[in-house]
């Protein structure tokens, strides 16, 4: 496969449930991001890691866990979510961060949230 | 506080002639502008960018424009083809701050 990958691409889940998405790349670049696209809403910066190492936390709720085991995959854990936490989680890469978010960003196709 | 707006949430063009999309910013520091476009389940996929040191830049059918002092962009598109019917998304930053972007504009390209 080529590009961002995003596993499951769509989760319905309960507030006490535990689940986690996946992000991969297979572009070789060393920056990873989690953006929150809710409807009507700006995309949301959610956090960065750059060569493994989380350099953005965007004031995100400690019930969104995130975990970058190496620079191909992102996880994002999710527990005890409210239902207003539903929305499109998209994951992003990019070469690196440079001297900017400037890098241009790839995207994966987003992982469609519900919590009930 | 919307630093980056798109105020037109829809536009409808006919094939063949020109789209304009809009972007507005509040920001006098951002220097780095993108324009992302989307097609339903995908993610976004970058278009064009401008830096605040050009106030043009074209690519094939695509040219942005930047005027600086009103703090406005857009995006032409011309001619119009109806793939490109998607929600575009004008973004911005400046130095090493994260990207600002829109709620983004549907276009919809009536054949």
């Amino acid at each position: 496969e080529t590009g961002v990958t995003q596993t499951p691409r769509h989760l319905v889940m309960g507030m006490t449930n535990k689940k986690s998405l996946k992000c991969e790349q297979h572009l070789g670049h060393n920056a990873m991001y989690w953006y929150k696209q809710s409807a009507k809403k700006p995309l949301e910066l959610m956090f960065v890691y750059n060569f493994k190492e989380q350099t953005e936390n965007n004031s995100v709720p400690s019930r969104f866990s995130p975990e970058c085991p190496n620079s191909s995959h992102l996880f994002l854990h999710l527990h005890t979510l409210q239902p207003e936490d539903s929305a499109l989680y998209l994951c992003a890469s990019s070469q690196d961060l440079g001297g900017a978010f400037t890098d241009t960003q790839y995207f994966g196709p987003g992982t469609r949230l519900t919590v009930l | 506080d919307q630093q980056v707006k798109q105020n037109s949430p829809s536009l409808s063009v006919q094939e063949g002639r020109i789209s304009i999309l809009n972007c507005d910013y509040t920001n006098s520091m951002f220097d780095y502008f993108l324009w992302y476009k989307k097609y339903p389940a995908e993610g976004p996929t970058f278009l064009i960018s401008i830096s605040s040191i050009k106030d043009k830049n074209e690519d094939g059918r695509f040219t942005v424009f930047l005027n600086k002092s009103a703090k406005h962009l857009s995006l032409h598109i011309v001619p119009s083809q109806p793939g490109d019917s998607a929600v575009y998304f004008c973004a911005a930053n400046f130095g090493n701050e994260k990207l600002t972007f829109g709620t983004g504009t549907r276009l919809t390209i009536i054949p």
